[in-house]
Order: C-alpha cells, then sequence, then structure tokens
C-alpha cells in the first residue's frame, strides 16, 4: 500500500525564517495531496493542498511544491511567525477511488520570537 | 457553518471495559470518516462510510471495533473491549461529494485512556 514519508520529525527555525517540510511517497498515481495543521490539543485544519497535475500552489506566505517523477512534494513557509508553531502533516489520496488519505508522521515546528 | 461536532471530548476507561464515541459530521456531508491518532504520529483511517454504507474497513480490528452511521448522518464508534493500546484521539472527519471529493474537515477528537 501507499507509504508517506515526512521530514524533519522536529524544526526550530527563528521569527521571519522560511521553513520547510518534505514528504516523499510511494504509489506513483497518488492525485492529492493536502498538508494539514494541528495545533496542540486541537484539530488538524487544512492549510493547502495540490492535486497531481499542478506544480505548486500558493496561498499568502504558505507555497506547496510537488514533483511528480520523484514522488515528492513540499511545503513552504516564508517570513514564518510564533502563531506558525504547530504540527504539521501531509497527507497523500492514493489511486483507489475511496478518498482515502495516508498520513506521514507529522514535523513539529517551533518559530522562536 | 457548523463544524464537525464530536462527543465526547475525553474519555478514560479500564482495559476490557466498552467505550462508545459519537460523531455529527457537517450538514450535507455524504462522506465520514473515523481516524485514530496515537500520540505522535499522523492520523491512521479506520472506517469510511459513503452516506450510510461501509467504503473502506480494512484497517479497522474487527474483532473489537465496530461503527455505524444509520440514516447516513450521525456516525457511533465502539471498542469492546478495550486495550491499553487504544490509547489514542479518534478523530471523525467528512467531506461533501462523492467518494473522490477532496477535502476533508476534522472534528475535535476524543482522548481516549485506556488504564
Amino acid at each position: 500500500g501507499e507509504n508517506v514519508e515526512q521530514h524533519p520529525s522536529t524544526l526550530s527555525v527563528q521569527e521571519g525564517d522560511s521553513a520547510v517540510i518534505k514528504c516523499t511517497y510511494s504509489d506513483s498515481a497518488s492525485n492529492y495531496f493536502p498538508w494539514y495543521k494541528q495545533e496542540l490539543g486541537k484539530r488538524p485544519q487544512l492549510i493547502i493542498d495540490i492535486r497531481s497535475n499542478v506544480g505548486e500552489k500558493k496561498d499568502q506566505r504558505i507555497a506547496v511544491t510537488l514533483n511528480k517523477t520523484a514522488k515528492h512534494f513540499s511545503l513552504h513557509i516564508t517570513e514564518t511567525q510564533p502563531e506558525d508553531s504547530a504540527v504539521y502533516f501531509c497527507a497523500v489520496r492514493g489511486s483507489g477511488n475511496t478518498g482515502k488519505l495516508i498520513f506521514g508522521q507529522g514535523t513539529t515546528l517551533q518559530v522562536k520570537p | 457553518e457548523a463544524g464537525v461536532a464530536q462527543s465526547p471530548r475525553y474519555k478514560i476507561i479500564e482495559k476490557r471495559q466498552s467505550v462508545a464515541f459519537w460523531c455529527n459530521p457537517i450538514s450535507g456531508h455524504a462522506t465520514l470518516y473515523w481516524y485514530q491518532q496515537i500520540l505522535g504520529q499522523g492520523p491512521k483511517l479506520l472506517i469510511q462510510f459513503q452516506n450510510n454504507g461501509v467504503v473502506d474497513d480494512s484497517q479497522l480490528p474487527k474483532d473489537r471495533f465496530s461503527a455505524e452511521r444509520l440514516k447516513g448522518v450521525d456516525s457511533t464508534l465502539k471498542i469492546q473491549p478495550a486495550k491499553l493500546e487504544d490509547s489514542a484521539v479518534y478523530l471523525c472527519a467528512s467531506s461533501l461529494g462523492g467518494v473522490a471529493s477532496d477535502t476533508q474537515y476534522f472534528g475535535p477528537g476524543t482522548r481516549l485512556t485506556v488504564l
């Protein structure tokens, strides 16, 4: 089945710096790649997503890039702020028709003021 | 728009006891998912419903876990009997349309502790 690897597991940056989180997946037929942000004790919230027919998508300080050939996609956060501190999960929807998401292990981002 | 609702928010039980969780999806959402999130890990799908039919329950431990979605709206997830390793947050999510519908919206979760 689909396997999703996420790196790094923890990331600490200074406020204003950029943060990059990378995920790799195994099923070349995967077609949808969302990123979720989960603050401590709260629900995961979708922050950005990308489909397999697009290479890059941007929303203000957040961007996602997809390399289908290499089977990896990355989350880029620019001008980080303390409120960006959270756990970030990548996910992959496989080639089946169920809509099932396979999640990565998560990255704990700490933005130091 | 109201979000996905779950109850209870917290539950503590002894091993071998039973427990049930409830989920009310976003109004009009046909697809409902139950995920298990163990501390320090990403959510793992347990079961997916399309209206009141099961689409995927391949990772549901059926000897102890059961779920239903009567009338295609609310859903309950039950564990009987519970084991220590069932300690986790149980997240319910819903999405709008058919099985390939993209955006999943999560509820606040139920944190289960099995002693």
